[in-house]
């Protein structure tokens, strides 16, 4: 079993939908929790970061962190065609460098 | 412009073929990473590098060599290249003090 598993996809929406994308951890010493989007042909880029439990919004971005369940999400409102994109998940528990990755879910966003 | 960059983007080459792919950050950052990213597998990093003359091994580092002579250099060698290691390749760099890690734009190696 992965450390980190994440549901590949490919996910499609119409814009302006609400997007939902979700990891799921085994590592219970895991304290750093992060989002990253990575656009076709290039490196990803940090989207969120959460430390520990808890909520995080951004904008159009709100990351969730549930301990208890080993569970963490990122919500996308409002979608957009810019959004299209891959969401990789990442996790830590000694530093915020030393990170598990999730797979990556492929998200479009249609016009 | 703050950026990390990557050489060659594409590569090809042969079993055993010695090979080099160079990475710089112009952002002084102390911390390097390498990472390869293969499907259904997401990124596993390979070697890391706290600061010049400081490296250390990642999750998948058989096959590969690092080395930081300089802070701005984090070169990915592969004495002996093998098939397995067709992947994309992903540098990064961090400063300690924060969480932020800016990646590469990636190179793309194929082993034949």
């Amino acid at each position: 079993q992965k450390e980190v598993e994440q549901d590949p996809g490919p996910l499609s929406v119409p814009e302006g939908a609400i997007v939902s994308l979700n990891c799921t951890y085994s590592n219970s010493a895991f304290q750093y929790f992060m989002w990253y989007r990575q656009y076709s042909r290039k490196g990803p880029e940090l989207l969120m970061y959460t430390y520990s439990s808890g909520n995080k919004e951004d904008g159009r971005f709100t990351a969730q962190v549930d301990k208890s369940s080993k569970y963490i999400s990122l919500f996308i409102r409002d979608s957009q065609p810019s959004d299209s994109a891959t969401y990789l998940c990442a996790m830590s528990s000694g530093s915020a460098r030393q990170l598990t990755f999730g797979s990556g879910t492929q998200l479009t966003v249609l016009p | 412009e703050a950026q990390v960059t990557q050489n060659p983007r594409y590569l090809i080459t042969v079993t055993g073929k010695k090979l080099t792919v160079t990475c710089s950050q112009n952002m002084n950052h102390e911390y390097m990473s390498w990472y390869r990213q293969d499907p259904g597998l997401g990124l596993r990093q390979i070697y890391y590098s706290m600061n010049v003359e400081v490296t250390d091994k990642g999750d998948v580092p058989e096959g590969y060599k690092v080395s930081r002579k300089e802070k701005r250099n984090f070169p990915l060698i592969l004495e002996s290249p093998s098939p397995n290691q067709t992947s994309l390749y992903f540098c990064a760099s961090s400063s300690l003090s924060e969480e932020t890690q800016y990646f590469g734009p990636g190179t793309r190696l194929l082993v034949l």
